[in-house]
């Protein structure tokens, strides 16, 4: 099956400790996208990736970092300077070939901080 | 002003209702538009793309009027299953390469 994962589905971090979230396509889509969604909140964007070994800060990239060595593969690690970590971290692709294509997103992870 | 503004419910509605959401965009450059449903502790889904001569998909149709910058949603003989957030959601292309921007959501409970 074609999709997109995301692990774990639940995360608990420890103060002062950095935390890597999963997510993982074979959808051979081009472009990757970390959005984090708060209750009653909008999704917000964190960072984006258009090509493999390329990647842009979002509306809300610190305390975040990201990699994108391969372009199945688009990790987001949440540092410890990210002060109010906890919430709903959603990945997204999207294939780049034509400007109409949406993105698709994974079942995404709740991260906690105990 | 918010980039993307919708309806902030809840709807409460019964079975079989007709109901219709809206959404406005600041960036009179936003060149497409969709609509999204996210089940509770769900990542959304696509429901419909939105097309400006507009778009229906079964009971749903989707209006877009640019001149006003305005979105709508309408579910007609809404269901049990139709339950969930809806999200309005832009995309500028030119500048941010296939960024969304969204909605908060509008909260659709249907009940029996």
């Amino acid at each position: 099956d074609g999709g997109i994962t995301q692990s774990p589905k639940y995360l608990f971090r420890k103060e002062g400790q950095n935390v890597t979230l999963s997510c993982e396509q074979n959808l051979n889509h081009d472009a990757m996208y970390w959005y984090r969604q708060d209750p009653g909140q909008g999704l917000r964007l964190i960072y984006y990736s258009q090509i493999v070994n390329d990647f842009q800060k979002g509306d809300i990239a610190e305390g975040y970092s990201v990699s994108r060595e391969k372009k199945e593969s688009f990790p987001l690690t949440v540092t410890s300077a990210q002060k109010n970590p906890t919430a709903f971290y959603l990945c997204a692709s999207r294939y780049s070939g034509t400007k109409k294509e949406t993105q698709y997103f994974g079942p995404g992870t709740r991260l906690l901080v105990l | 002003r918010k980039e993307v503004e919708q309806d902030p419910g809840p709807f409460n509605v019964p079975e079989g209702a007709t109901v219709a959401f809206n959404c406005t965009y600041s960036n009179s450059a936003s060149q497409s538009f969709f609509w999204y449903r996210q089940d509770c502790r769900k990542e959304p889904k696509l429901l419909m793309s939105v097309y400006s001569s507009g778009n229906e998909d079964g009971r749903f149709t989707a209006q877009l009027n640019r001149a006003s910058q305005y979105i709508s949603l309408l579910i007609r003989d809404s269901k049990l299953s139709d339950s969930a957030t809806y999200l309005c959601v832009v995309t500028n292309y030119g500048g941010s390469q296939g960024n969304l921007i969204f909605g908060k959501g509008t909260k659709l409970s249907v009940k029996p």
